[in-house]
C-alpha cells in the first residue's frame, strides 16, 4: 500500500538554528509531492510542491525540500529558523488521481 | 475569493445527536474532500467528491455520509454522533485532476461527550 512517513514526530529548535525534517513515500510511479504547513488554530497552507524538473524546490517563507528520487524521500529544510516558523507539517503525496495521502506530521516549537 | 469556507467553527454534540457540517468553495473547483485531524494521526481522508454528482469512500467513511449538493457545496453528515468522531474536521478542494494541490478551509472542531 502507498504510504508516507515522518520520522521526526516533535522538534524543538532555538531560533537560528538549522531545520530538517525527514518524508518518505512508498509509491514507484510518477510523484508530486507537497510539504503544508498548519500555524497554531489555523488551517493547511501549500509550503512548496514538486511535480517535475529541478528536484531542489523553494517555498514559501525560506523553506526548501529536495526531491531525492532513489531514496525515497522528499526532506524540508530551513537554513535558519524564526519563532514564527512554529508550526505543524505535513508532507503529502498522491493516493490516486484525486486523492492526497498525508504524514502523521511533525510538530515543530522555536524558542526565542 | 473567500476560498473554502466552512461551517460552524466549533460544535459541542451529545452522543447520539446528529449535525451537519457545511463547506463551499468559490474557485470553481471541480473536486473536494472531507478529512478528519486527530492528534499524532495526521489528516485521514473520509469522503471525496471527483466531481459533482459523484462521491466516494475514503479511509475512515463509517460513522459519517456526504453529499455534493452541487459544485460548490459539499457537506458532511454524522447522523448519531460518537465520542470517537470527536476530532478537527476539515474540507478541501482542488481543481482538476493531475494536479493534486488541495486548498483547505479553516477547519470545524467538534467535541462529542
Amino acid at each position: 500500500a502507498q504510504s508516507v512517513s515522518q520520522h521526526n514526530h516533535h522538534v524543538i529548535l532555538s531560533e537560528a538554528a538549522s531545520l530538517e525534517l525527514g518524508c518518505n513515500y512508498s509509491y514507484g510511479g510518477t510523484v508530486n509531492l507537497f510539504w503544508y504547513v498548519q500555524y497554531p488554530g489555523q488551517h493547511l497552507q501549500l509550503l512548496l510542491k514538486y511535480f517535475s524538473g529541478d528536484p531542489l524546490v523553494k517555498g514559501i517563507k525560506g523553506f526548501e525540500a529536495e526531491f531525492i528520487k532513489s531514496k525515497f524521500s522528499f526532506n524540508l529544510r530551513k537554513p535558519s529558523v524564526q519563532w514564527s516558523d512554529t508550526a505543524e507539517y505535513f508532507c503529502a503525496f498522491p493516493g490516486g488521481t484525486d486523492k492526497l495521502i498525508f504524514g502523521t506530521g511533525t510538530r515543530l516549537q522555536v524558542f526565542p | 475569493n473567500a476560498g473554502v469556507t466552512q461551517t460552524p467553527k466549533f460544535q459541542v454534540l451529545k452522543t447520539g445527536q446528529s449535525m451537519t457540517l457545511q463547506c463551499a468553495q468559490d474557485m470553481n473547483h471541480n473536486s473536494m474532500y472531507w478529512y478528519r485531524q486527530d492528534p499524532g494521526m495526521g489528516l485521514r481522508l473520509i469522503y471525496y467528491s471527483a466531481s459533482e454528482g459523484t462521491t466516494d469512500k475514503g479511509e475512515v467513511p463509517n460513522g459519517y455520509n456526504v453529499s455534493r449538493l452541487n459544485k460548490r457545496e459539499f457537506s458532511l453528515r454524522l447522523e448519531s454522533a460518537a465520542p470517537s468522531q470527536t476530532s478537527v474536521y476539515f474540507c478541501a478542494s482542488k481543481v482538476l485532476a493531475g494536479n493534486n494541490e488541495q486548498f483547505f478551509g479553516p477547519g470545524t472542531r467538534l467535541t462529542v461527550l
